[in-house]
């Protein structure tokens, strides 16, 4: 079993809908990240964090540190939405940690207009 | 400001060759992290390193090497290139070296394509 598991692995939406991505890990974490990877391969963070809820535009993402478990969900979805969104975990192990990212598969995206 | 640069973007080896790729971080960060992303999988930990030590390794074998400089750009070795080393390349950047609980976020470059045949 991975460390970090995502659900769904794809997901097409059509123009406007709510869209959820959830992400489940198994170890102590700092911090967790989401991502968006676009075809061609270029990473961006889109968050960083360690507890509670974080809004960027139509971007929220929420993290439950007791329930290892972090949803993003994405309001108003567009066409230009569409990537693979990552999850990636900063582990704490006793007390120190390193900045080893350890990533889900990801969950591809797809929202039709 | 510049982000995060990679180079080459794409980068086409045969089997056995050898490779380096070059990382050049945001100014002001002194850690580089080093990960390979295989179609279709999230990336893996490669290296990390700090004011030029190596301060994490990932499940990679000894063909993979990797340094940084006093300018802290580094770069990632390869040797006795194999198919299965055909990936995505990325390095991320970031302020520190994560230590006691602390944490500093990683920025990601467009990453090198490696195409081994």
């Amino acid at each position: 079993k991975n460390e970090v598991e995502q659900s769904p692995q794809n997901l097409t939406a059509q123009e406007g809908e709510f869209i959820t991505i959830n992400c489940s890990y198994s170890v102590g974490i700092s911090a967790l990240h989401w991502l968006q990877q676009h075809p061609g391969g270029g990473i961006v963070s889109l968050f960083m964090l360690s507890s509670g809820k974080k809004k960027h535009g139509r971007l929220i993402a929420t993290i439950n540190i007791q329930e290892k478990h972090s949803s993003l969900h994405i309001t108003a979805s567009h066409p230009r939405d569409s990537a693979v969104y990552i999850c990636a975990v900063l582990a704490n192990a006793g007390g120190t940690s390193y900045g080893k990212l350890t990533f889900g598969q990801g969950t591809i995206l797809t929202v039709h207009p | 400001d510049a982000g995060v640069t990679q180079s080459p973007t794409h980068l086409i080896k045969t089997r056995g060759q050898h490779v380096t790729l070059r990382c050049s971080p945001i100014s002001g960060h002194k850690s580089v992290s080093w990960y390979q992303q295989v179609l279709g999988q999230g990336p893996q930990f490669i290296f990390q390193y700090y004011e030029k030590e190596e301060r994490g390794r990932g499940n990679f074998p000894d063909r993979f090497s990797a340094r940084q400089f006093p300018n802290y750009s580094s770069e990632l070795n390869v040797n006795a290139l194999l198919l299965g080393d055909s990936a995505l390349y990325l390095c991320a950047s970031s302020l520190a070296w994560a230590s006691s609980g602390s944490y500093n976020e990683q920025f990601f470059g467009p990453g090198t394509r490696l195409t081994v045949l």
